[in-house]
Parts: C-alpha cells; structure tokens; sequence
C-alpha cells in the first residue's frame, strides 16, 4: 500500500494557461474524490468518481474544470484558462466501496497550483 | 448545507498537557465523522472515524466522541507532545463529499 500519489506536488503558472494534475489513489479503491483547499480554509469538495463514473460535482467545479478517470484508475483534473482564484491546495482522497460509514477517505499530499 | 464550525482556531499549550479539540456540525443525518491532522503543505492524514452508530473511537494517545443528536465531536489527545502541533480537521460526511470544518491550529511548546 503506497498510499495515494499526486503529481505534480507545486505547479507554477501564468493566468490563462491550462493545467493538469495527476492523481493515483490505492489500488483496489474505486472511489476516488478531488477537494481543494485554500490558505486558512478545510478542503472542499469538487468531484467524485465511482469507478470510472463521475457520479458527483460541486457548482465550485465551474466549466473551466474537467476531470476524468479512465478505465477507472487513475485520474486527471484538468484546468483551462487559469485564473487567480484558482490558486490554491488541490487534494486528491480515495477509498474503498463499501458501508459508508465504515470507509475513511485517504487523502494525497496535494498539488499546490500558483497562478503568477 | 451542512456546516461544520471547530472550536478554538487556534491553541498554544506546554508540552504533557492534556487537550480537548471541539467540532459541531448543523445536519446530523450524518454516515460519519473523520478526525485528520495535517501539517504544514502536505495533505491530510486520517486519524479517526466515528460510524454515526458509534460514541467513541481511541487510538493511542487520541480519543474522539461523537454526540450525533446535539452535533458536536470532540478530539481528546493525553499528553501532548511537541510533534502533536499541526493543524488538526474535523470532518463529516453526510453524502459522497466530506465536509470540512476550517481546522485547529495546534503549538505544543517543549
């Protein structure tokens, strides 16, 4: 169990750029969920994958944001066009399908993006 | 919408003290409630879940109560140590989504 992985861990860029985070959650854990958290403030939610289904997203996940999970393992979180307020802490957690109260969510270290 | 509000936002204590973390929440439909730590610029790391059937889980030094009816958890940690200090999350999940309260800033001084 190499816990969950994101890359890249700090993304430096100009506004109006496209970016893409990686995410790759435990293996055997087919739920995967992105949060972003900004200084000061608990992570909040973006979007939830089941499998290779986006079952869930946040109104924060504007049209600017799309994320995928092919064949159900690891995912992308894209964002095109940068802006200001999208720098921030982006969190990528996993867990396993099972009794919802019984499944804690493991989260990455995060990919930290400054928008110049 | 469920909100999630932790009690104080910051706290500076001497090390070997004894520490209570509060967190409240205004939905109780809640599966349940996940305690982290996270240290500066890195992700979170899962300390304890409460199922919305339980009252209390330990681990070592920590111990979380849950009082779903009134919403509100508290994290109890014996014996602080200077490596304890970190912000510490509380968290419920009420859907697919966590929702997270805005952390406890923890300074265990030697």
């Amino acid at each position: 169990d190499t816990g969950v992985s994101q890359d890249p861990r700090h993304k430096i860029t100009k506004r109006g750029q496209n970016v893409t985070f990686r995410c790759d959650p435990i293996s055997e854990h087919n739920r995967l969920y992105w949060y972003r958290q900004t200084l000061g403030q608990g992570p909040e939610f973006l979007t939830y994958f089941q499998n290779e289904a986006q079952l869930e997203k946040s109104r924060l996940l504007s049209d600017r944001f799309s994320a995928e999970r092919p064949k159900g393992s690891f995912s992308t979180l894209e964002i095109q066009r940068t802006e200001q307020g999208d720098s921030a802490m982006y969190l990528c957690a996993s867990s396993l399908v099972g009794t919802a109260s019984n499944q804690p969510q493991h989260f990455g270290d995060g990919t930290r993006l400054s928008i110049l | 919408k469920q909100e999630v509000t932790q009690i104080p936002a910051a706290l500076s204590v001497p090390e070997g003290e004894n520490l209570v973390l509060n967190c409240s929440f205004t939905d109780s439909a809640i599966y349940n409630l996940q305690w982290f730590r996270q240290d500066p610029g890195k992700g979170l790391t899962s300390l304890l879940l409460i199922q919305s059937s339980q009252r209390e889980q330990t681990s070592g030094r920590l111990n979380a109560s849950l009082d779903k009816s009134s919403g509100r958890s508290t994290l109890y940690i014996a014996a602080s140590q200077p490596g304890d200090s970190a912000t510490y999350l509380c968290a419920v999940l009420s859907g697919y989504a966590l929702n997270f309260g805005k952390g406890t800033s923890l300074l265990v001084t030697p």
